[in-house]
């Protein structure tokens, strides 16, 4: 069974900080999606990652592939108050693209 | 834009009654998907459907069943609801399932049984 472990599960920063949030597994992944989740609605697609190593920009967001394609990274510089969320990675299995869910960090950052 | 529409965001039930939670999306994509959300163990893949009429079993199938007669709708059924599904419910829907696949959600089905 494919397992993505995601940490840490809550983080709580100033407004102005950086962080960054993880998601490792011991298993190879076809490709590494990242959703943001606003309380009362459903999750939405952030990046796709698909290349070892491949590295993408979103504004103050930098996501990472790792290079074995097993684990990934979130960095957020300078966080802001709308950056408050649920994020949730999820790797697509390298057999059949079928989605495997991170359990979440739920990320909230105070001004 | 897709849209992925869910009947309910608030449910409450009794236990022993027969729930349903219907899901329609717009963008005529092959897969849906339901999941289901618990604090601490993100989302848990209960069902999909790849076609019409077609069904496979997730991770937490028990005490589930699902209906997709149309395309365009996928339908969660609990047969007898218990308190332990008190959770939050979530439709997905995408197209064929590949690299760059991206599943686009539905705002939640928030249930509580008691």
């Amino acid at each position: 069974t494919q397992l993505l472990e995601q940490s840490p599960q809550f983080l709580s920063i100033q407004e102005g900080e950086n962080l960054t949030v993880y998601c490792n597994s011991s298993s190879v992944f076809s490709s590494l999606q990242w959703y943001r989740q606003e309380p009362g609605e459903g999750p939405v697609l952030l990046v796709t990652v698909v290349t070892g190593g491949e590295v993408k920009k979103l504004k103050r967001l930098t996501f990472q592939f790792g290079d074995a394609r097993k684990d990934s990274s979130l960095h957020i510089t300078a966080a802001q108050p709308g950056d408050t969320g649920l994020y949730l990675c999820a790797g697509a299995s390298e057999s059949n693209y079928q989605l495997i869910w991170g359990a979440g960090t739920k990320l909230i950052i105070k001004p | 834009d897709v849209k992925v529409t869910q009947s309910s965001r608030y449910l409450v039930k009794r236990t022993g009654e027969k729930v349903f939670l219907e899901c329609v999306q717009d963008m005529d994509h092959e897969n849906m998907f339901w999941y289901r959300q618990d604090p601490g163990l993100g989302l848990r893949l209960i069902y999909f459907s790849y076609d019409v009429k077609m069904k496979e079993k997730g991770d937490i199938p028990e005490g589930y069943s699902v209906s997709r007669e149309k395309k365009e709708r996928f339908s969660l059924i609990l047969e007898s609801a218990s308190t332990n599904q008190t959770s939050m419910y979530l439709c997905a829907s995408s197209p064929p399932t590949g690299i760059f696949t991206e599943a686009f959600f539905g705002q939640g089905t928030r249930l509580t049984v008691v």
